[in-house]
This record gives structure tokens, sequence and C-alpha cells, in this order.
């Protein structure tokens, strides 16, 4: 099975911070790479798929790269409802789609 | 409205079995694979299952296999997971999620979850 690795697992920042988010995969699993962002108390939403195609409705300031085993999620200038925790998940092959740790990210 | 509800969750004793359901509407159920994901209290997202889009395909984690059963019935827009022989670490909320076409299985829809808890 592959394995997701996701650093940090948190980070405090201040609104307008620009902050990345790294996510490794245990094997190769080319573009199947999404990111979701999930407040407390509710469910997870889908941010980014495809390693970097930004779910309909998202802000720009989400972006994500990479390709492979690596992956970034960043968020251009941080806004008070980003803060939140975020979630890479691989989608290659086939099941199980595994989650990384997940990132908490505070106010400074 | 696009959504997915699910139910079945509440309290159970260690080894006893549950069902849940989650029943979708506003989109054409039947042609999305479709997945459950659970997360404990205070912890991350863990995967749990998937179901390909005509049934005949099913997948699990390996904390789950041999013990949880996931199904759909397409004619009413209905996917389910039985769960059994369930033990203190399965407690969480389940949470249903559609695999959106063309997204590279990204689970773009999710249900709002339903909480099980395992205690005696």
């Amino acid at each position: 099975d592959i394995q997701m690795t996701q650093s940090p697992s948190s980070l405090s920042a201040s609104v307008g911070d620009r902050i990345t988010i790294t996510c490794r995969a245990s094997q190769t699993i080319s573009n199947y790479l999404s990111w979701f962002q999930q407040n407390p108390g509710k469910a997870p939403k889908l941010l980014i798929y495809a390693a970097s195609t930004l779910q309909s409705g998202v802000p720009s300031r989400f972006s994500g790269s990479g390709s492979g085993t690596d992956f970034t999620l960043t968020i251009s200038s941080l806004q008070p409802e980003d803060f939140a925790s975020y979630y890479c998940q691989q989608s290659y092959s086939t099941p199980p789609y595994s989650f990384g740790q997940g990132t908490k990210v505070e106010m400074k | 409205e696009v959504q997915l509800v699910e139910s079945g969750g509440g309290l159970v004793q260690p080894g006893g079995s549950l069902r849940l359901s989650c029943v979708a509407s506003g989109f054409t159920f039947s042609i999305h694979d479709m997945h459950w994901v659970r997360q404990a209290p205070g912890k991350g997202l863990e995967y749990v299952s998937t179901i390909n889009s005509n049934g005949g395909s099913t997948y699990y984690a390996n904390s789950v296999k041999g013990r949880f059963t996931i199904s759909r019935d397409n004619s009413k827009n209905t996917l389910y997971l039985q769960m059994g022989s369930l033990r203190a670490e399965d407690m969480a909320v389940y949470y249903c999620a559609r695999d959106g076409h063309g997204k590279r299985d990204a689970f773009d829809m999710w249900g709002q979850g339903t909480m099980v808890t395992v205690s005696s």
C-alpha cells in the first residue's frame, strides 16, 4: 500500500502570510493527488485534484504543484477562513487511497 | 440539491454490528464509484472502503478487511457499509464520498458524516 507523509503537522501563521504544506508518497503516484480542507466538526472539502487543478469555487490563492512523489499545497495570502486542517490524499491505481496525517493551520 | 446524507450511526457494544447508509440526490448516482472514509475523535482522515459504480468491485483498508462490507443499491441511490465485529478503534465519524469523474478519482463530494460509538 502507498503511504503518504505530510508535513508539517501544524503551523502558526498570520493573515496575509504565504504558507506551504508538503506531501510525499512512498512510491510514484503520477499526479493522482488531492488536497482537502476541513474545519472542525465539518466534512472535508476538495480544494485541488490532479495535483494542481483547482476545484470549482475554490479561491485562486490556493495552488498545488508536484508530480511523482513530491507535492505541495500553497496558500498565497492566508485569509481568516483558511485557518483549518489540510489533508493530502493519493488516488493512484486501485484503492486503498491513503491520506496524509494532516496539517493544522493555526493563527499566530 | 446535490448531496449525500449518511445515517445509521449510534452506540454499539464491542463485537456488535451496525449498518450505515448514505443516500445520494441531485446527481446520477449509478455512474460514480463511491467511498467510505472515517475520522476518529481528534484524529485524521482514514480511508475505509470503495465500491465501483456497478457494485462489481470492492476494496477495503487492511484495518477493516473481513469485518466490513460495502455495497450499493443503484435503484435506491443508496450506499451501505455493513460493519461487524466492531472494536473500540472503529469509533469514528463515518463519511461517504463521491468519486469525481475526470478528476483523477478525487473525492469531490462528501456527506455530513454519522458518528459510530463503540462502547460497553
